[in-house]
């Protein structure tokens, strides 16, 4: 496609429950990251991927958090046993290696009630 | 662990130029230094980059000190549409192959004034 895209757009889950959130990065791009961002906050980095590299997972917050990137492409990142401290929006960007920039996702706005 | 540091806002009347500040005084030799805005609710959006020349695109202009330990985005003629946060990252490529991760300040409110 021509941009990053990321589903669903929303997503409004119960405390415990797991929750998976998928992204597709623009077709090409070898570099695939997962950040957050807090209603008011900057974005925090999760997890980063690059070719078929191991990924760099230093900024998971804790073990509940997961990713996957299959095939070099598309990524599904996993909540398991939301808390109510997981709400935010999750992005996804993706990026050429000698690109200019990442291209954002829209993100998925997770509500944990 | 952000490797830059902005102010946290600033404001900018309608039509005037917008100078953005970031310092990244820990900057090293292979890393580059990125700008990307935020409008309210959006994904992120690149702006522009650059290695230690000054560049210019459609969209802004980036001006480096001579030491590369900081920047300076300027938004020329600034609009309402311009009010967003504004991040500057720095970003290297590995000798493994690929970008670092990057980690993200909290960036610089700019808030154009009519």
């Amino acid at each position: 496609g021509a941009g990053v895209s990321q589903s669903p757009s929303n997503k409004v889950t119960e405390k415990g429950k797991d929750v998976e959130l998928r992204c597709d990065p623009i077709s090409g791009h070898t570099a695939l990251y997962w950040y957050r961002q807090s209603l008011g906050q900057g974005l925090e980095f999760l997890i980063y991927f690059q070719g078929n590299s191991a990924p760099d997972k230093s900024g998971l917050p804790s073990d509940r958090f997961s990713a996957e990137r299959t095939g070099g492409s598309v990524s599904t990142l996993t909540i398991q046993r939301t808390q109510q401290e997981d709400s935010a929006v999750y992005l996804c960007a993706s990026s050429l290696k000698a690109g200019a920039g990442y291209t954002f996702g829209s993100g998925t706005r997770l509500t944990v009630v | 662990d952000a490797k830059t540091t902005q102010p946290t806002s600033m404001d900018c009347a309608e039509g005037r130029a917008a100078n953005l500040p970031c310092n990244h005084s820990t900057i090293s030799g292979n890393e580059y230094v990125y700008w990307y805005r935020q409008i309210h609710s959006q994904g992120p959006q690149y702006i522009i980059h650059g290695l230690k020349n000054n560049e210019t695109n459609e969209m802004a202009s980036l001006i480096i000190t001579e030491d590369r330990k900081s920047s300076t985005l300027i938004l020329p003629h600034a609009t309402l549409r311009d009010t967003a946060v504004y991040y500057c990252i720095v970003r290297g490529y590995m000798n493994s192959g690929g970008y670092q991760k990057v980690t993200f300040g909290t960036g610089t409110k700019l808030q154009v004034i009519p």
